[in-house]
């Protein structure tokens, strides 16, 4: 079946460091890729998305390339911030299959010291 | 607009009672789907409806069970509540997908928090 493993956290690094959580999944086809955020206390967002190989999604100074041939999906910043904190999902789903049914990650979460 | 609501925000109930769990999807949206985040386990599908329908089911006991109804919003059920039920359930919605919107994004609730005691 689809799976999706991320690189397990935590992760701690200072403000304006690079940051990579890396991702790769595991699916027949050709999925959709996610990556979620979740604040303290809330639910989770969409950061960002790609839904065809070699697309790359962006937002919020993050992105993350939808690389078919290494089946990994990335997520990258160049410089993160205090208010970056939060756990970080990679996700996909077969739209064709059922909308948004998602496969998750286990999440990564993301600490950054001032 | 008003995003996808949840209520209760926290629940707490012994083992062995039920819980119900309800949800208020995006205006417009007929696609509901819930998860549940149980803690170390991440992120698991537990049900979709559409247009009052349940269309797919994840890998959850029949004890796991809920309904959409006309307007859309959705209430999910937990029978015989064990310990290992207490979790973090969000719910999603997104207009309906498959082949009409295959690529429409789903938007998440701030979940009820469910503690079995």
């Amino acid at each position: 079946g689809d799976s999706v493993t991320q690189m397990e956290g935590p992760v701690t690094l200072s403000e304006e460091a690079f940051l990579t959580i890396n991702c790769t999944y595991t699916a027949t086809g050709y999925p959709s890729l996610f990556w979620y955020v979740q604040y303290p206390g809330e639910g989770l967002q969409l950061l960002l998305k790609a839904t065809k190989a070699d697309d790359k999604g962006s937002n919020k100074g993050f992105e993350a390339t939808y690389r078919k041939e290494t089946t990994s999906f990335h997520l990258e910043k160049g410089s993160v911030q205090v208010s970056d904190s939060a756990v970080y999902f990679c996700a996909l789903s077969r739209p064709l299959q059922g909308a948004q049914k998602l496969v998750f990650g286990q999440g990564t979460r993301l600490t950054i010291n001032p | 607009e008003a995003g996808v609501t949840q209520s209760p925000t926290h629940l707490i109930k012994t083992r062995g009672q039920q819980a119900t769990l309800r949800c208020s999807p995006i205006s417009g949206h007929t696609s509901v789907y819930w998860y549940q985040q149980a803690l170390g386990l991440g992120l698991q599908f537990l049900l979709w409806y559409d247009e009052g329908e349940e269309r797919n089911r994840g890998n959850f006991p029949p004890r796991f069970s809920g309904r959409q109804f006309p307007n859309y919003s959705s209430e999910l059920n937990v029978n015989a509540l064990e310990l290992e039920d207490s979790a973090l359930y969000l719910c999603a919605s997104s207009l309906a997908g498959g082949s009409v919107r295959p690529n429409t994004e789903a938007f998440f609730g701030q979940g009820t928090r469910l503690t079995v005691v």
